[in-house]
């Protein structure tokens, strides 16, 4: 079936590096955006960004700019999120999730419109001294 | 950047109630807005796409609707299994995504 499996939970100190990863199956890695969005305890979800498995293109929110990186090996259909200079408050879960161009008809025509239809089931990190 | 808001922030409501959730846009985004669901220590779930149309496996009890601005999320009869926190989430530009703040949906 088609899942994203992510890697375990993380337990960084402050200034450090993590680097999550985002194993897909069940269809073609390289036809689907791959997002990365993340939750802090008790908080609402926040937008990262997002790589282009086929080309290795990304895009990231202004507020991550010059500390994240994605990028995705298509050999092993994994996608990655590396987070730099880790401070407190990048403590959340981490979720990868595939965007996928879904039909929609209203009552004239069809079209395609984006959504994140598959979720990994989110990675912990923790930062603390 | 767009901007949403949502209303309420929270709702308590009975099983069978018909409950509505509000989403605001900063500026038009046609109708290029999701809504999720997602239940404590679980990954969000798609409920709603384009608006209006329901997510393939979705109860018919959920629909969206509105454009532009304005967006709703009714559940035409609350079930014990949607108890949990809503987001809206626009689409309209492919650089950057945004999500609302969420409504939590609690047992009255």
């Amino acid at each position: 079936q088609v899942q994203l499996v992510q890697s375990g939970a993380e337990v960084k100190k402050p200034g450090a590096s993590v680097k999550v990863s985002c194993k897909a199956s069940g269809y073609t890695f390289t036809g689907y955006y791959m997002h990365w969005v993340r939750q802090a305890p008790g908080q609402g979800l926040e937008w990262m960004g997002w790589i282009n498995p086929n080309s290795g293109g990304t895009n990231y929110a202004q507020k991550f700019q010059g500390r994240v990186t994605m990028t995705r090996d298509t050999s092993i259909s994994t996608a990655y999120m590396e987070l730099s200079r880790l401070r407190s408050d990048d403590t959340a879960v981490y979720y990868c999730a595939r965007d996928a161009a879904l039909v929609y008809c209203s009552s004239t025509s069809c079209g395609e419109a984006n959504a994140f239809d598959i979720w990994g089931q989110g990675t912990m990190v923790t930062v603390s001294s | 950047d767009i901007q949403l808001t949502q209303s309420p922030s929270f709702l308590s409501a009975s099983v069978g109630d018909r409950v509505t959730i509000t989403c605001r846009a900063s500026q038009g985004i046609s109708s290029y807005l999701a809504w999720y669901q997602q239940k404590p220590g679980k990954a969000p779930k798609l409920l709603i796409y384009a608006a209006s149309t329901l997510q393939s496996g979705v109860p018919s009890r959920f629909s969206g609707s509105g454009s532009g601005t304005e967006f709703t999320l009714t559940i035409s009869s609350l079930q014990p299994e949607d108890f949990a926190t809503y987001y809206c989430q626009q689409l309209n530009s492919y650089l950057h995504s945004t999500f609302g703040p969420g409504t939590k949906v609690d047992i009255k």
